[in-house]
């Protein structure tokens, strides 16, 4: 079955600090990958996504993450928070042609001002 | 553009009772999907709708159960409540693709935080 592994439930840094959430999925064949954000009071939305082609992929404000096929995982990186940057953030993959998207147990970021 | 939305935002039931959650699809997306999202755990998937039909369901006994409707907008039903379906309710449309399947790209709405006493 697939799981998604998320390394940190919890991560606080400074402002202007660097950032990587770790995520490892388990699903044998090819995927399409995900990571949502939900900053306090907000509904969950799409950070960023990996369907095929450059395994770098970058998304909204500044974050990107790096699809590393043998590893089986996307980790998700930004060069220096932002105290605006305070929020859950969530892994996910899905099978291409599938319909059920698996999440993570998602990482709590607090950023202190 | 509109989003997803959904109703109502907040609710307690008691054991042993129903309740049914309303989610509007965003505009232009047939698919719609509902998750669970337990404390301190990520969205896990109920049941996918398209066309009005149950086309995919994950780990969920027969008392979820939902609807969609013609206008894409759907329902998810919850009978006989337990303690343990205390969490929030996700649901979130797709844009369409072809036979009902959908990237993984999920636009959500808010949820509706259903509390169990």
């Amino acid at each position: 079955a697939q799981s998604v592994s998320q390394h940190n439930h919890h991560v606080i840094l400074s402002e202007a600090a660097s950032l990587e959430l770790g995520c490892n999925y388990s699903y044998g064949g090819t995927v399409n990958l995900f990571w949502y954000v939900q900053y306090p009071g907000q509904h969950l939305q799409l950070l960023l996504k990996y369907f095929s082609g450059d395994p770098l992929v970058k998304g909204i404000k500044g974050f990107e993450a790096e699809f590393i096929k043998s590893k089986f995982s996307f980790n998700l990186r930004k060069p220096s928070v932002q105290w605006s940057d305070t929020a859950e953030y969530f892994c996910a993959v899905n099978a291409p042609g599938g319909f059920k998207t698996i999440f993570g147990a998602g990482t709590r970021l607090f950023v202190k001002a | 553009e509109t989003g997803v939305t959904q109703s109502p935002t907040h609710l307690i039931k008691t054991r042993g009772q129903q309740v049914t959650l309303r989610c509007s699809s965003q505009s232009g997306h047939n698919t719609v999907s509902w998750y669970q999202q337990a404390l301190g755990q990520g969205p896990q998937f109920i049941f996918q709708y398209y066309r009005e039909e149950e086309n995919g369901r994950g780990n969920f006994p027969p008392r979820f159960s939902g609807l969609q409707f013609p206008n894409y907008s759907s329902e998810l039903n919850v009978n006989a409540l337990e303690l343990d379906d205390s969490a929030l309710y996700l649901c979130a449309s797709s844009l369409p693709t072809g036979q009902g399947l959908n990237t993984g790209e999920l636009f959500f709405g808010e949820g509706s935080r259903l509390t169990v006493l």
